[in-house]
C-alpha cells in the first residue's frame, strides 16, 4: 500500500487566496483526521470523518475552512479566503475502527500565506 | 478535561546511552495510549500502543514503554540510543472506543557523539 497520500507537499500563497489540501486515505480505512501543527500550538485536530461523514469539526479554527469527504478515498480541506496566521502543516491521516485504531499518517503539505 | 503532558520539551542523550522520555496523561478512565516519533519534513510513525494487559510493551526500533496506573505516566525508554534516533517524540491517548487522539506537545530528542 502507498500509506496515506497528500497533495500537494508545499504550497505557497498570498493571504486572500483560496487554498485547497488534498488527501488519499489508506484503502480500506473508515476514519480519516485532519490535524494542523504549528510550534506555538503543537498537533491540533481539526476534523474527523467517519465512513465519509464529519463526527468531530470542534477543532475547524473558523468560518474559513471547511473539509470535504465526497468518497471513501478522498478528502479536502480548503481555507478561503487564507490568512498568515494560516501557515502550518497540515497532516492527513486514516485508520480503521475494525482493526487497531492506529493512525497512519501522511507526510504533510507545508502551507506558508504571506 | 483530557489531556497528555510531555514534561521535557528538548532532551539531549549521549549515542549508546539509555533514554527515558515521560508521559503523563489525565482521563476519566485508563485511554489507549500511544507513542509516535517524528523525523524532520515527515509524518508521524507509531512507535508503539497500549490497549490493555502487560504494561510493558515493545515497540518498533528498540523502544519500550511500561504503564503505570498509579503514576497515570506511560513512559518511553530504550537502552542504547542511536544518532539516527534523533527526532520529535509525541505522546498520545485515545478514549476507549473513540477514535480521535490527543495528542502531547512533544519531546524533542538530540543525541550527542
Amino acid at each position: 500500500d502507498a500509506g496515506v497520500i497528500q497533495s500537494p507537499r508545499h504550497e505557497v500563497t498570498e493571504m486572500g487566496q483560496e487554498v485547497t489540501l488534498r488527501c488519499k486515505p489508506i484503502s480500506g480505512h473508515n476514519s480519516l483526521f485532519w490535524y494542523r501543527q504549528t510550534m506555538m500550538r503543537g498537533l491540533e485536530l481539526l476534523i474527523y470523518f467517519n465512513n465519509n461523514v464529519p463526527i468531530d469539526d470542534s477543532g475547524m479554527p473558523e468560518d474559513r475552512f471547511s473539509a470535504k469527504m465526497p468518497n471513501a478515498s478522498f478528502s479536502t480541506l480548503k481555507i478561503q479566503p487564507s490568512e498568515p496566521r494560516d501557515s502550518a502543516v497540515y497532516f492527513c491521516a486514516s485508520s480503521s475502527d475494525e482493526i487497531d485504531y492506529e493512525q497512519y499518517f501522511g507526510p504533510g503539505t507545508r502551507l506558508t500565506v504571506t | 478535561a483530557q489531556s497528555v503532558t510531555q514534561p521535557d520539551i528538548h532532551i539531549t542523550v549521549s549515542e549508546g546511552a539509555s533514554l527515558e522520555l515521560r508521559c503523563n496523561y489525565s482521563y476519566g478512565a485508563t485511554p489507549y495510549l500511544f507513542w509516535y516519533v517524528q523525523s524532520p519534513g515527515q509524518g508521524l510513525q507509531l512507535l508503539l500502543k497500549y490497549f490493555s494487559g502487560d504494561t510493558l510493551v515493545q515497540g518498533i526500533k528498540g523502544f519500550e514503554a511500561e504503564f503505570k496506573r498509579s503514576q497515570s505516566s506511560f513512559n518511553l525508554r530504550k537502552p542504547s540510543v542511536h544518532w539516527s534516533d534523533a527526532a520529535e517524540y509525541f505522546c498520545a491517548a485515545m478514549n476507549s472506543g473513540y477514535s480521535t487522539l490527543t495528542f502531547g506537545k512533544g519531546t524533542m530528542l538530540l543525541v550527542s557523539p
